[in-house]
């Protein structure tokens, strides 16, 4: 069963324009966390945002803030004043405890994220 | 930038051959783990590891094998090539959940493989 759902292969938004992509995710575990990284045409995937299930408040990063739902298991990124440079692949990933304290990432198929002038 | 090489950074390779890629890391941290990435598939673990000689399988395991000898480096091992294993390997390390920044997993920069 897939773990991590993004839904929108491709989302095209204008300059300036907020944008969410969407993320839900399946777990039986009390404790986990959701992660969105970014990765550009250049290949290198870069950290954007994470949000802890016990975290009380939805997390922030500049323009980037995540609208998680824990009821309905959603995790969704959302970017304000969306500028070219965001144009790119975006992965939601969850964690998962594993063997000697490491945490494994689940990652969903990406969006491609197309920023319009 | 977390200091995570890679090498190579692009190789091409017959099918049958065996192949080593190398994660080099100067972070002392504790956990390394290898990922592959196919069009549709997002990022896939293969092995990762949570100590010096302490590995472990990932959910696509079958055709690679891994060792780690010393905490800065993570090999990851081809025994015999195929088709199949064409893709970009990406090797990420973190600190651990302990000491960890909101358990960030840093990434290098990829390896291409093409396997002939």
């Amino acid at each position: 069963a897939q773990k991590i759902t993004q839904t929108q292969p491709g989302m095209f938004v204008q300059e300036k324009e907020a944008v969410t992509l969407d993320c839900t995710y399946d777990t039986s575990d009390p404790s986990y966390g959701l992660f969105w990284y970014k990765q550009p045409s250049s290949g290198e995937m870069i950290f954007l945002i994470y949000q802890g299930s016990y975290d009380q408040q939805n997390a922030t990063e500049g323009r980037y803030s995540l609208n998680f739902q824990k009821a309905r298991k959603s995790a969704n990124l959302v970017i304000s004043a969306s500028q070219l440079g965001d144009s790119a692949m975006y992965f939601c990933a969850m964690r998962e405890a594993s063997q000697g304290g490491s945490e494994k990432l689940v990652f969903g198929k990406g969006t491609k994220l197309t920023v319009n002038p | 930038d977390a200091g995570i090489t890679q090498s190579p950074r692009h190789k091409v390779t017959e099918t049958g051959t065996p192949v080593t890629l190398r994660c080099h890391q100067t972070e002392n941290h504790r956990y390394m783990y290898w990922y592959r990435q196919d069009p549709g598939h997002g990022l896939r673990l293969i092995h990762y590891s949570y100590g010096v000689k302490d590995t472990d399988k990932g959910e696509v395991s079958d055709g690679y094998s891994v060792s780690r000898s010393k905490t800065e480096d993570f090999l990851l091992t081809l025994e015999s090539a195929t088709s199949s294993q064409t893709s970009v390997y990406f090797c990420a390390i973190s600190e651990g959940p302990a000491a960890a920044r909101n358990y960030e997993q840093y990434f290098g920069p990829g390896t291409r493989l093409t396997v002939t």
